[in-house]
């Protein structure tokens, strides 16, 4: 079965400073990866996606990913981090069928300090 | 382009009673998918409606139903509504591209129940 696991579930970085949020995901092919992010009272942004090809994907608002095969890892990374993105960061594992179901990790909540 | 439009975007219910959220997806999206967002459970699969077929289900007890229209709008009922089905039930809309499967949610609905 899919999983999806997000190791930290609050994480505080001081504004201008690098930023890099963990994921690891269980899936028996190659996935669809997502990233998410949810400020609060809101819905899901997409911020970026892994499907094939490149193993370093751009995003949304600078936010970039790398997927590890060997690590079973697609961490989320950010040089630079503005107080506007303090948020929930929701990392994701898709099928590849075509079919819309994804398994979410329980997330990680980014405070950014002055 | 219009985003994934859910109504009402806050209600509240009483215990017993049923209540149905609407989703009107991107336009030319033919697959939505419906998830349920909670601070124990995080963010779970309810079921994917393709074509007005439901394609996937999520473990969710049959009190939880939901259709697709040929305009691909989608609605979900919930009936004999219990305090625990009080949570942020978000809708999803997708279409298969050659850069993969990418997937938009809507700003959610939020179902209280007293």
């Amino acid at each position: 079965a899919q999983s999806v696991t997000q190791p930290d579930i609050h994480i505080t970085v001081s504004e201008g400073a690098s930023l890099e949020l963990r994921c690891n995901y269980s899936y028996g092919a190659t996935p669809y990866l997502f990233w998410y992010v949810q400020s609060p009272g809101q819905g899901l942004q997409l911020l970026l996606k892994y499907f094939s090809g490149d193993t370093l994907v751009q995003g949304i608002k600078g936010f970039e990913a790398e997927f590890k095969r060997s690590q079973s890892s697609f961490n989320l990374r950010k040089p630079s981090v503005h107080w506007s993105d303090a948020a929930e960061y929701f990392c994701a594992v898709g099928e590849m069928t075509g079919f819309q179901k994804l398994v979410f990790g329980t997330g990680t909540r980014l405070l950014v300090s002055p | 382009k219009a985003g994934v439009t859910q109504t009402p975007r806050y209600l509240i219910k009483t215990r017993g009673q049923q209540v149905t959220l609407s989703c009107s997806p991107i336009s030319g999206h033919r697959s939505v998918s419906w998830y349920q967002q909670t601070p124990g459970q995080g963010l779970q699969f309810l079921f994917e409606y393709f074509s007005e077929t439901q394609r996937n289900k999520g473990n969710f007890p049959g009190r939880f139903s939901g259709r697709q229209f040929s305009n691909s709008r989608s609605e979900m009922n919930v009936s004999t509504l219990e305090l625990g089905d009080s949570a942020l039930y978000l809708c999803a809309s997708s279409s298969m591209t050659a850069s993969g499967n990418t997937i938009y949610f809507g700003e959610g609905s939020w179902l209280t129940v007293v």
